[in-house]
């Protein structure tokens, strides 16, 4: 079956506006996990979807960062008036609720702030 | 604090066997994840620990001390295609797993 698909794969945007990113999970997997890579480093968590419970928005660094998960299913991850050092790979991950929680990724969306 | 240490970049010999280290402190533990992750590209898994002991699998192994906050991946038989970045990660809650920098392995030949 299909793995979790992100989108757009590139977006450049110009500093002070918003962006949005989109993550299609895996279906049948109810966690969702959005994650922030600068070049050469580790993740850094954002925030965790589970089923109908409130998300864990712990890793979100600002108030400019949110994010929604519709359905249950499709997520967008939302910047507003985006700086140059949000520009990072945003990896989406979903997996199944229980444990051991294997994450599958996708592919990302690489945001480029000029 | 959360903590996870491992070395920032290592280099090995094709055919050999490397050994990548990972640390950590952190406030909960339900396990220690490795994932690979070439470059340009998402990471993908590669075992999870929730036991002490070595869980080996094919040619890479992982190694878990909880008591020592301690884990190591073992890759044997390298080939040229294991170069890569290898992430430890672990399950601090329900919610939230850690991730290190990660380790950039380069395999020569």
């Amino acid at each position: 079956g299909a793995g979790v698909s992100q989108s757009p794969s590139n977006k450049v945007t110009e500093k002070g506006k918003d962006v949005e990113l989109r993550c299609d999970p895996i279906s049948g997997h109810t966690a969702l996990y959005w994650y922030r890579q600068s070049l050469g480093q580790g993740l850094e968590f954002l925030i965790y979807f589970q089923g109908n419970s409130a998300p864990d928005k712990s890793g979100l660094p600002s108030d400019r960062f949110s994010a929604e998960r519709t359905g249950g299913s499709v997520s967008t991850l939302t910047i507003q008036r985006t700086q140059q050092e949000d520009s990072a790979v945003y990896l989406c991950a979903s997996s199944l609720p229980g444990g051991p929680v294997e994450q599958f990724f996708g592919p990302g969306t690489r945001l480029t702030v000029l | 604090g959360q903590n996870i240490d491992q070395p920032t970049e290592m280099t090995a010999t094709e055919g050999a066997i490397v050994q990548i280290n990972c640390t950590y402190q952190t406030s909960g533990f339900n396990g220690l994840f490795w994932y690979q992750q070439h470059a340009g590209e998402a990471p993908t898994f590669l075992s999870y620990n929730v036991l002490d002991g070595l869980e080996e699998k094919g040619r890479f192994s992982s190694f878990l001390s909880r008591s020592k906050g301690y884990s190591y991946l073992l890759l044997k038989e390298l080939q040229m295609k294991d170069s890569a970045s290898y992430l430890c990660a672990v399950d601090s809650s329900a919610s939230k797993i850690i991730f290190g920098s990660g380790t950039r392995l380069s395999i020569r030949p």
